[in-house]
């Protein structure tokens, strides 16, 4: 059973460029989540899509979107970087089925300068 | 406006005594709740998690207890380990549908 794995890693933009992050989900899930964290505070939630369509949206503006294709792995795309959208971005998978807890991937770090 | 709270952004305490973390929240629509845990560079952890119809669920040494009239719950580690230093997020969603509202963590170091 694999788990959650994000793409890249680390990843430094320039403020007005646009970025995709990757996110394959845990082997079983059908329901992806997506999360930024700032330093020094927890998680915020994004969005999250299910049967490939946005199933709940966070506080974030339209330029924060998001694809999730037919093998349930899912994109973030960010378009008009501004700085503070330097943040560490989760991923997690679950099955919307169950009263299960969601698993999170190592993250990928975005820097925009 | 702070759903889920965690207001001791650390907490100190030495090897083999009990860890107590606490968290509030406001959302009475909050059904279900959840304790993760995060090293660095690393994603958060799940720990434990509690449905609003319990006030307590126990895995070994961990132990969460929801205080639903107070919107409180806690986080209980016995005996804590050196291990056990990370950052632990209190979260919650509504219909256990895993949006969840996180806390702002508590930075836990347990000394040897």
């Amino acid at each position: 059973e694999t788990g959650v794995t994000q793409s890249p890693t680390h990843l430094i933009k320039t403020r007005g460029q646009q970025v995709t992050l990757r996110c394959s989900s845990q082997s079983g899930h059908n329901t992806v989540s997506w999360y930024q964290q700032a330093l020094g505070q927890g998680p915020q939630f994004i969005f999250q899509y299910y049967r490939e369509e946005e199933n709940g949206r966070g506080n974030f503006p339209p330029r924060f979107s998001g694809l999730q294709f037919p093998n349930y792995s899912s994109e973030l795309n960010v378009n008009a970087l501004e700085l503070d959208d330097s943040a560490l971005y989760l991923c997690a998978s679950s099955r919307i089925e169950q009263n299960t807890e969601a698993f999170f991937g190592q993250g990928t770090r975005l820097t925009v300068v | 406006d702070q759903q889920v709270k965690q207001n001791s952004p650390s907490l100190s305490v030495q090897e083999g005594r009990i860890s107590i973390l606490n968290c509030d929240y406001t959302n009475s629509m909050f059904d279900y709740f959840l304790w993760y845990k995060k090293y660095p560079a690393e994603g958060p952890t799940f720990l434990i998690s509690i449905s609003s119809i319990k006030d307590k669920n126990e895995d070994g040494r961990f132990t969460v207890f929801l205080n639903k009239s107070a919107k409180h719950l806690s986080l209980h580690i016995v005996p804590s380990q050196p291990g056990d230093s990370a950052v632990y997020f209190c979260a919650a969603s509504v219909n256990a549908g895993n949006m969840l509202t996180f806390g702002g963590g508590t930075r836990l170091m347990v000394k040897p």
